[in-house]
């Protein structure tokens, strides 16, 4: 039973426009969301992250939108650059210090030139 | 900022063979260091969670005596797949994590059995 969910698998957006990258989780009890980038042959780098006491938080390029109501959160990056591309996973845990991370299953954004 | 190391990135050994990976924290003590797998296009199952000085805690489904985790400081945890045979080929990684902050993640281990 996938509690954390991206539904989608790959995402291309263009250079300079924006890209969304959205994720769902049926848990809850999950207060705590974070974003990680991916590329082949190397760790999960992370990204952003929101506790679930905010609704937004930006850092740069990125900010991640929460929406507790719906279960639902995203990622918005812009602009989008050609490094951007890589995989992008959703983890959620129940609160913020030492508790294991629930992942999605990773969006592969590809950022065209 | 923060760096993890695992080690080794690449595996390839005959089945039967035991393996040793290391996950080390290199600019910070970490309380809690995590082993995850992950199968291709899957996403990251966590399998163990690894406390120093204490026994890990495991997932359900995941054999402790297959995959024997020691954190033996707080910089160095270890996972051991003990005979491995080839469904245990796999991607894991580690994590480490210390305070409030977010887990910070080794480049993963690529673990290939014949």
């Amino acid at each position: 039973d996938q509690q954390v969910k991206q539904n989608s698998p790959s995402l291309s957006v263009q250079e300079g426009r924006i890209s969304i990258l959205n994720c769902d989780y049926t848990n809850s009890m999950f207060d705590y969301f974070l974003w990680y980038k991916k590329y082949p042959a190397e760790g999960p780098t992370f990204l952003i992250s929101i506790s679930s006491i905010k609704d937004k938080n930006e850092d740069g390029r990125f900010t991640v939108f929460l929406n507790k109501s719906a279960k639902h959160l995203s990622l918005h990056i812009v602009p989008s650059q050609p490094g951007d591309s890589a995989v992008y996973f959703c983890a959620a845990s129940e609160g913020s210090g030492n508790t294991p991370l629930v992942f999605g299953k990773g969006t592969r954004l590809s950022v065209i030139a | 900022g923060a760096v993890v190391s695992q080690h080794p990135s690449w595996v390839i050994c005959k089945s039967g063979t035991s393996v040793k990976i290391e996950c080390r924290s290199l600019d910070f003590q970490a309380t809690t260091m995590f082993w995850y797998r992950q199968f291709p296009k899957k996403s990251l199952m966590l399998m163990a969670t690894s406390n120093e000085g204490s026994k890990a805690t495991y997932e359900q489904g995941v054999e402790k005596d297959k995959f024997l985790i020691n954190h033996a400081s707080l910089t160095l945890s270890t996972l051991t797949v003990t005979s491995a045979h080839p469904e245990d080929s796999s991607f894991y990684i580690c994590s480490a994590h210390a305070g409030v902050q977010p887990q910070h993640f080794g480049d993963g281990t690529r673990l290939s059995i014949l």
